[in-house]
C-alpha cells in the first residue's frame, strides 16, 4: 500500500526556521518530491531528492533517508509570503518505460505568523 | 518560466452531463498528467499518458473517464457523465524527458450540481 504521513498543521514566526517532517510507506520507490501549494492555487515544484542526504537550494532545503522512509524540507528565513501548504510526495516504480507517479500526502498547512 | 494553462478555469455542470477539461502541455514536453484535489483533501493521481497511450491510471480513473491529444498539441481529460463526487479542482501537470520538475497547470473548478 501507500501511506504518506506529514504534519497537519504548523505555525512558525516570521524570519524563523521551520522543518517539515514526512515518513513514508510505499510499495515502490523512484524520488521525492516537495511541492508548495497556495489555497486555490497549483503545487509548484520545491525540491527533489532521491539519493540519502540533503540538497540545498536558497532558503529551502530538502533530505532524504531512504533506509528510514523519512524526509524533512527546512525553511530558513521564513518569510510571510511561505505561508502555504508544502506536499510530500513520492513517485513510485512506474511500469515498463514509465517512471512513475506522483503519490502526495495530505499536506502541511504551514501559518507563518509576525 | 513557461506554463502548463488550463481551459476553462471553472466549469459548472448537471449531474449526469459529458465535460471536456483541456490542457495545453508546455512545448517539447512528451509526458502528461491528470491529477485532482477534492476541496481539503490531497492531490490525486488519475492518469498519465506518454507517447499518444495512457502510461499508467489509478483506481479513479474509471470507464466514465478518457484522455486524448486530439490535434498534438491540446491533451483533454473527458468525464463521461458527471457525479456530485466528480466535483474537485482537476490539474494537468507535463514533465520534459529526463526532467524530474513536474509542471501544474492552474486548474480546472468543476462543479457538480
Amino acid at each position: 500500500g501507500q501511506n504518506i504521513d506529514q504534519p497537519t498543521e504548523m505555525t512558525a514566526t516570521e524570519g524563523a526556521i521551520v522543518q517539515i517532517n514526512c515518513t513514508y510507506q510505499t510499495s515502490g520507490f523512484n524520488g521525492l518530491f516537495w511541492y508548495q501549494q497556495h489555497a486555490g492555487e497549483a503545487p509548484t515544484f520545491l525540491s527533489y531528492n532521491v539519493l540519502d542526504g540533503l540538497e540545498e537550494k536558497g532558503r529551502f532545503s530538502s533530505f532524504l533517508s531512504r533506509s528510514k522512509g523519512y524526509s524533512y524540507l527546512l525553511l530558513k528565513e521564513l518569510q510571510m509570503k511561505d505561508s502555504a501548504s508544502y506536499l510530500c510526495a513520492v513517485r513510485d516504480k512506474g511500469n515498463g518505460g514509465s517512471q512513475g507517479n506522483l503519490i502526495f500526502g495530505k499536506g502541511t498547512k504551514l501559518s507563518v505568523k509576525p | 518560466e513557461p506554463e502548463v494553462t488550463q481551459t476553462p478555469s471553472h466549469q459548472v455542470t448537471q449531474m449526469g452531463q459529458e465535460v471536456i477539461l483541456r490542457c495545453v502541455p508546455i512545448s517539447n514536453h512528451l509526458y502528461f498528467y491528470w491529477y485532482r484535489q477534492i476541496l481539503g483533501q490531497k492531490v490525486e493521481f488519475l492518469v498519465s499518458f506518454y507517447n499518444n497511450e495512457i502510461s499508467e491510471k489509478s483506481e479513479i480513473f474509471d470507464d466514465q473517464f478518457s484522455v486524448e491529444r486530439p490535434d498534438g498539441s491540446n491533451f483533454t481529460l473527458k468525464i463521461r457523465s458527471t457525479k456530485l463526487e466528480d466535483s474537485a479542482m482537476y490539474f494537468c501537470a507535463t514533465r520534459d524527458s529526463g526532467r524530474e520538475k513536474l509542471f501544474f497547470g492552474s486548474g480546472t473548478q468543476l462543479s457538480v450540481l
